[in-house]
């Protein structure tokens, strides 16, 4: 099992740019999510989605947008990045909420310059 | 809201020593608790987790106690070794996920 992937695994942005970063997982886990990992710091939930055709804000949803067309894949779409959009980023899923666990992908260092 | 409030950083112990970090927790109802660890350069992995009051979650040698009276979920390991030199995030598991800000621990030999 791949269990959750992620791609690109590294990304620099010219400020104003586009990007999709692609996330997938193959265990036929209903509920995914978005996190950024800014240095030093904890994870922020930008998006998750409780299903196909689901999705939500999380604490930090600006400047960012997801779709959720299968229960495979949840892309996260980046509109006219700009620095402060300088990350890691984080796909997770878990079958369901609570008590599930969530498993987490390898993630994506995006630099915007 | 829920929330989980963790100990902060950075720790230094060297090999052998023993380890707390600490963990408390404010929810409603009855969350699911666990410990994640994040080796450098990757992403986070389950290191144990606790479904209910007074159960003990346990891998690699670390433990935590889910504990309703005290609100916490504090991570311990007897003897800890380099290798164990991560950032470890406590984590609740209620209506939504919520994670710690992160503990550093770096083990010197």
């Amino acid at each position: 099992n791949a269990g959750v992937t992620q791609t690109p695994k590294f990304r620099i942005l010219k400020i104003g740019q586009s990007m999709t970063l692609q996330c997938a997982q193959d265990m036929n886990h209903n509920y995914m999510y978005w996190y950024r990992q800014d240095p030093g710091m904890g994870l922020k939930l930008i998006y998750y989605s409780v299903g196909a055709g689901i999705t939500d804000k999380g604490e930090v949803p600006n400047g960012y947008n997801v779709s959720r067309s299968t229960t495979e894949d949840f892309p996260l779409r980046l509109e006219l990045a700009a620095p402060s959009q300088t990350s890691v980023y984080f796909c997770a899923s878990s079958p369901q909420g609570s008590p599930y666990e969530q498993y987490f992908g390898p993630g994506t260092r995006l630099t915007v310059t | 809201g829920d929330s989980v409030t963790q100990m902060e950083g950075p720790v230094t112990l060297s090999e052998e020593a023993f380890l707390t970090i600490n963990c408390t927790y404010t929810a409603t109802g009855y969350p699911s608790l666990f410990w994640y660890v994040q080796y450098p350069g990757e992403g986070l992995q389950l290191l144990l987790k606790a479904t209910k009051a007074d159960d003990k979650g346990s891998n690699k040698g670390f433990e935590a106690t889910y504990r309703k009276e005290t609100t916490s979920f504090h991570l311990e390991k007897g003897s800890v070794q380099v290798s164990d030199s991560a950032v470890y995030f406590c984590a609740l598991s209620g209506n939504q996920f919520y994670f710690g800000t992160g503990t550093s621990l770096t083990v010197i030999p």
